[in-house]
């Protein structure tokens, strides 16, 4: 059971670059999430989903796109790349709210630099 | 607003109790989490406290909740080298939907 799985682990882009995170599920979740990790901000929600074909803003969705054609994997795009954008980047996902207490699933970061 | 705050630092000693703070912002969160992020590696759940509860105790940690205050504490009894960490508490933000927010993390470091 591989759980959350995120490609790539690392990566460097120049400015104005695009490219694409994806984020793979295999335990049947509903719920994706993408967060950003900054020092002293904490984790900040990109954009998440609440099944296949849907997304939705989180707090901080400029310059990034989503998108959820399966629901065991979400993907991450960045489609003009920003020194901002320079970040640990962590996918998740739970069930729905209406089995019980929340537990999200992370993947083990896409820490992402931008120059 | 969303923001979900705590103190960015914290250090102890080994053996002694560790206390972390957490002040939410939405008082319908139905449940409140406490993650723990080791270095390199992505958030875990460590416990969580549902809101018509004052306390919570699972082994060596002790979940208190506060509602009137929107304040969440986490105790780490007899902290262990094991235990250095960034802790972050999280609630359910949005009604309907299922969005986690996270605070903005307390590094703990326990001194030998």
């Amino acid at each position: 059971n591989a759980g959350v799985t995120q490609t790539p682990k690392f990566r460097v882009l120049k400015t104005g670059q695009s490219m694409t995170l994806l984020c793979a599920q295999d335990m049947n979740h509903e719920y994706m999430y993408w967060y950003r990790q900054d020092p002293g901000m904490g984790l900040r929600l990109i954009h998440y989903s609440v099944g296949e074909g849907t997304t939705a803003k989180g707090e901080v969705p400029d310059g990034y796109n989503v998108s959820r054609l399966k629901k065991q994997n979400f993907l991450l795009g960045l489609e003009s790349a920003a020194p901002s954008q320079t970040s640990v980047y962590f996918c998740a996902s739970s069930y729905p709210r209406e089995r019980a207490y929340t537990e999200a699933f992370f993947g083990q970061g896409t820490r992402l630099t931008v120059v | 607003g969303e923001d979900v705050e705590q103190s960015l630092f914290l250090s102890v000693r080994e053996g002694d109790s560790s206390v972390i703070n957490c002040t939410y912002t939405d008082s319908s969160s139905t449940y409140l989490y406490w993650y723990k992020q080791e270095p390199g590696a992505g958030l875990q759940l460590l416990t969580y406290i549902f809101s018509n509860m004052d306390m919570k105790q699972d082994q060596r940690l002790t979940v208190l909740l506060n509602k009137k205050d929107k304040h969440l504490s986490l105790r780490i009894a007899d902290t262990q080298t094991g235990d250095s960490a960034i802790y972050f508490c999280a609630e359910n933000y949005g009604g309907a939907t299922n969005k986690l927010i996270f605070g903005t993390g307390t590094l703990l470091a326990v001194q030998p």
